[in-house]
């Protein structure tokens, strides 16, 4: 079983739709938490951490179940320009290890 | 953007030759990274360092080697390249472990025949 999972998609939403993705781990000792985007052929760069109480970045929102663990990301109004594969990230506490998932993609469509 | 350069951004090599990947940087961060990344799989870390000369292994570190003689500069060999190394290899900066982002550079694409 995989550290960090994710539905790979690929999610295909029309533009101005709601879209969410989850992710799930399985290292409970896990601390920091992260939402990466990657473009096609691309580096990954930060979207936005992931905070116990969630945290909310314009369209952008991620929710953490440490009970359950797993993180969301959840996209309002999606832009053509959000398309792009999603990663999930998780690290245990001052780890140099963190362990990304594999990727969810999404296209936003016309 | 952060300052990473990689180089070679394109590589074929050969089965049994030795490739050397360079990761620059100039945010002066402490610690550097070397992931790969291949379909289906996450980035997964190959080797690490935390400071000049001091380096440590990853997930994945077989049949790879790496040096850090400058904060600026980490090198990525794999002695003898295999087709199994064929893989997109990404370089990372971070000011410190844990809870900060990484910082990745463009990325070097080898393919080995």
């Amino acid at each position: 079983r995989k550290e960090v999972e994710q539905d790979p998609g690929p999610f295909n939403v029309p533009e101005g739709a709601t879209v969410a993705f989850n992710c799930t781990y399985s290292n409970s000792a896990s601390q920091s938490f992260f939402w990466y985007r990657q473009d096609c052929r691309k580096e990954p760069k930060l979207l936005m951490s992931v905070y116990s109480s969630g945290n909310e970045d314009g369209r952008f929102t991620a929710q953490l179940n440490r009970a359950s663990q797993y993180i969301s990301l959840l996209i309002r109004d999606s832009k053509l320009s959000d398309s792009a594969t999603y990663l999930c990230v998780v690290n245990a506490y001052a780890s140099h290890d963190m362990r990304f998932g594999a990727g969810t993609r999404l296209t936003v469509k016309p | 953007d952060a300052g990473i350069t990689q180089s070679p951004r394109h590589k074929v090599t050969e089965t049994g030759t030795p490739v050397t990947l360079r990761c620059h940087q100039t945010e002066n961060h402490r610690y550097m990274y070397w992931y790969r990344q291949d379909p289906g799989h996450g980035l997964r870390l190959i080797h690490y360092s935390y400071g000049v000369k001091d380096t440590d292994k990853g997930e994945v570190s077989d049949g790879y080697s790496v040096s850090r003689s400058k904060t600026e500069d980490f090198l990525l060999t794999l002695e003898s390249a295999t087709s199994s190394q064929t893989s997109v290899y990404f370089c990372a900066i971070s000011e410190s472990q844990g809870a900060n982002e990484q910082y990745f550079g463009p990325g070097t694409r080898l393919t080995v025949t």
